[in-house]
């Protein structure tokens, strides 16, 4: 079965920046479009990233996304860290029969 | 476009979890997929199952045998119903818009605890 691994956590000062990988398990992830969502404790998840690398209107660009097929991984990449981007972050994707699946989730702390 | 869950707070083992999920300001029967993700206290999201307005249905295959989810257009919401629950049901419930492989609008959530 297809599998999305995260980081459990990684850490980063104000101002710098910050990846988070998504490893797929076996397969391609380039496959399928990753997602990434930012969820803050007590709200719902919120979308930063869909189709791999696209932005929704309202996310700063300091957010990114990639992929790279010869790790076949996904990352989120975020610049000029703010102490509001503490949250965790979710990698999602789909497998082969069109079911959903989520990594881990990676706790990002901003110290 | 809004979405709302309601339901019960607290259902025994071996009982159903029945929940509804409210859209607003958007007809269902428009298009997209509509989803049904939940997540453990201090645990990671987990996706439950997809449905189409035409009542197609995409389950997670760990669920499925104890899941239906249903859509009631004239309403304009769906409906997720797990049967057999036990403490591992228990979990914030979330329903969602799925628009082309991406969840664009969320609900709050709704907390469902499994207990006697």
């Amino acid at each position: 079965n297809f599998m999305l691994t995260q980081p459990h956590s990684v850490s980063e000062s104000p101002g710098k920046t910050v990846t988070i990988s998504c490893t797929g398990s076996s397969g391609s992830i380039a496959s399928n479009y990753v997602q990434w969502y930012q969820q803050r404790p007590g709200s719902a998840p919120t979308i930063v990233i869909y189709e791999n690398k696209q932005r929704p209107s309202g996310v700063p660009d300091r957010f990114s996304g990639s992929i790279d097929s010869s790790s076949n991984s996904a990352s989120l990449t975020i610049s000029g860290l703010k102490t509001e981007d503490e949250a965790d972050y979710y990698c999602q994707s789909y497998d082969s029969t069109n079911h959903v699946l989520f990594g881990g989730g990676t706790k990002l702390t901003v110290l | 476009v809004q979405l709302r869950e309601s339901g019960p707070g607290l259902v025994k083992p071996s009982e159903t979890l029945s929940l509804t999920c409210n859209v607003s300001d958007y007809s269902i029967s428009s298009g997209y997929y509509w989803v049904w993700i939940r997540q453990p206290p201090g645990k990671g999201l987990e996706w439950i199952g997809s449905i189409y307005h035409s009542g197609r249905t995409f389950y997670n295959p760990s669920l499925s045998s104890r899941l239906t989810m249903s859509v009631d257009t004239s309403k304009n919401q769906f409906s997720l119903r797990l049967r057999s629950v036990t403490a591992a049901d228990t979990a914030v419930y979330y329903c969602a818009r799925d628009r082309e492989y991406h969840f664009d609008y969320w609900g709050q959530g709704a907390l469902v605890t499994v207990s006697a």
